[in-house]
């Protein structure tokens, strides 16, 4: 398998512009996260899913995030227009059953709003 | 609320020492503990989960431990290597009514293994 793969590795955009994230899990893996990442907050959870069901949004830090998971193969962040402050880096991870919980990372997409 | 702790916030030790990094938490109603490692500019690499009925795993020159009584979470790494440079970081599932609740990151530990 490949690994969890996140694409754009990188994406650098202009302040009211949207952004949209995008995401493949490993096959098989029941559970998505997305993740933020930045110097002065760390590593954040923003919502997570579980066999494509949004099950805890209560990360995201306002509504101009979204996130979708049309399908168990793919998932999408969408920020929506897009703010300096935003600028990190943002992962998603994926998990197999409860039963054994251990996250797989992506790479991660670095993010830039100018 | 659950907070995540580690100490020191960086590190930097000769090659081939043992060493120690520590990760508390403050509520120990936690379903597992995972650490990882990043590299720059990288994802995050999954080293070690340890369930909350365990007390220690194991994986080649690392080894993790658990209390969760105390709140506190030990990584040990062995004969450290230049390669073993990264930031360490820990992380806790908080138990929930839902499967997966809260997943807490500490804020990491930076590692410098000086050749």
């Amino acid at each position: 398998d490949a690994g969890v793969i996140q694409s754009p590795r990188h994406e650098v955009t202009e302040m009211g512009q949207e952004v949209t994230l995008r995401c493949k899990p490993i096959s098989g893996h029941d559970y998505l996260f997305w993740y933020r990442q930045t110097m002065m907050r760390g590593l954040e959870l923003l919502i997570y899913f579980n066999n494509n069901v949004p099950i805890d949004d209560s990360g995201m830090p306002e509504d101009r995030f979204s996130a979708k998971m049309p399908n168990a193969s793919f998932s999408t962040l969408k920020i929506q227009p897009s703010e300096p402050r935003d600028s990190a880096v943002y992962f998603c991870a994926s998990s197999p059953s409860t039963q054994y919980n251990e996250q797989f990372f992506g790479p991660g997409t670095r993010l830039t709003v100018l | 609320k659950q907070e995540v702790t580690q100490i020191p916030a960086a590190l930097s030790v000769p090659e081939g020492e043992n060493l120690v990094l520590n990760c508390s938490f403050t509520d120990s109603a936690i379903y597992n503990l995972q650490w990882f490692r990043q590299d720059p500019g990288k994802g995050l690499t999954s080293l070690l989960l340890i369930q909350s009925s365990q007390r220690e795993q194991t994986s080649g020159r690392l080894n993790a431990s658990l209390d969760k009584s105390s709140g506190r979470s030990t990584l040990y790494i062995a004969a450290s290597q230049p390669g073993d440079s990264a930031t360490y970081l820990c992380a806790v599932r908080a138990l929930g009514k839902t499967s997966y609740d809260k997943v807490i990151f500490g804020p990491g530990t930076s590692l410098s293994v000086i050749p």
